[in-house]
């Protein structure tokens, strides 16, 4: 089993719409979370970290669920600039040294 | 402005010779990390490093070198005995303080090796 799953995709919404990703991850031992966008061959870049009690910044909620080891991420009110990929991040304490595990993305095309 | 700088953005180079990515912050960070990044793959950690002039293998040094002699540099190497060089490379840096670890990245490099 990998460390950290998501879904590839892609998500195909139109605009407006509501669209959520699950992210799973298998160590249950992982201490934080965090959920990256990337753009078509750019960086990724810190979209939001996931907090215990669930956060959330404008359109954008994160949840986690420690007893089934999964995160999620919401977005509500779909723009076209939300198309990309989003890349969950686990962050293992590993010897002393925190080690970031990524998923491999989930894609999101949202259409006019 | 505060970030972290690679360059180039794009290299391309002939099998059998080694490269040089560079990767340079100013945001104070602590830790830095190298990972590559394949068509359909996530992020694969190379090489980090936590303070100055130390560092550690992450999951897929084979053929790879790096340094980090001042805190703002982690310079990697790409060497020859790398068998499939040719992905997008990346660098992230972070702080160590505080509870999290999130990771910021820079613009990447595109190896191409053919």
């Amino acid at each position: 089993r990998k460390e950290v799953e998501q879904d590839p995709g892609p998500f195909n919404v139109p605009e407006g719409a509501t669209v959520a990703f699950n992210c799973t991850y298998s160590n249950s031992a992982s201490q934080s979370f965090f959920w990256y966008r990337q753009d078509c061959r750019k960086e990724p870049k810190l979209l939001m970290s996931v907090y215990s009690s669930g956060n959330e910044d404008g359109r954008f909620t994160a949840q986690l669920n420690r007893a089934s080891q999964y995160i999620s991420l919401l977005i509500r009110d779909s723009k076209l600039s939300d198309s990309a990929t989003y890349l969950c991040a686990v962050n293992l304490l590993n010897t002393g040294f925190q080690k970031l595990v990524f998923g491999t993305g989930t894609r999101l095309l949202v259409s006019p | 402005d505060g970030g972290i700088t690679q360059s180039p953005k794009y290299l391309f180079r002939k099998e059998g010779q080694n490269v040089t990515l560079s990767c340079e912050q100013n945001l104070n960070h602590d830790a830095m990390y190298w990972y590559r990044q394949d068509p359909g793959q996530g992020l694969r950690l190379i090489y980090y490093s936590q303070i100055v002039n130390d560092f550690q293998k992450g999951d897929i040094a084979e053929g790879y070198s790096v340094s980090r002699e001042k805190k703002e540099s982690f310079p990697l190497t790409v060497t020859s005995a790398q068998k499939n060089p040719t992905a997008f490379y990346l660098c992230a840096s972070s702080t160590l303080q505080g509870g999290t670890s999130e990771q910021y990245f820079g613009p990447g490099t595109r190896l191409t090796v053919t």
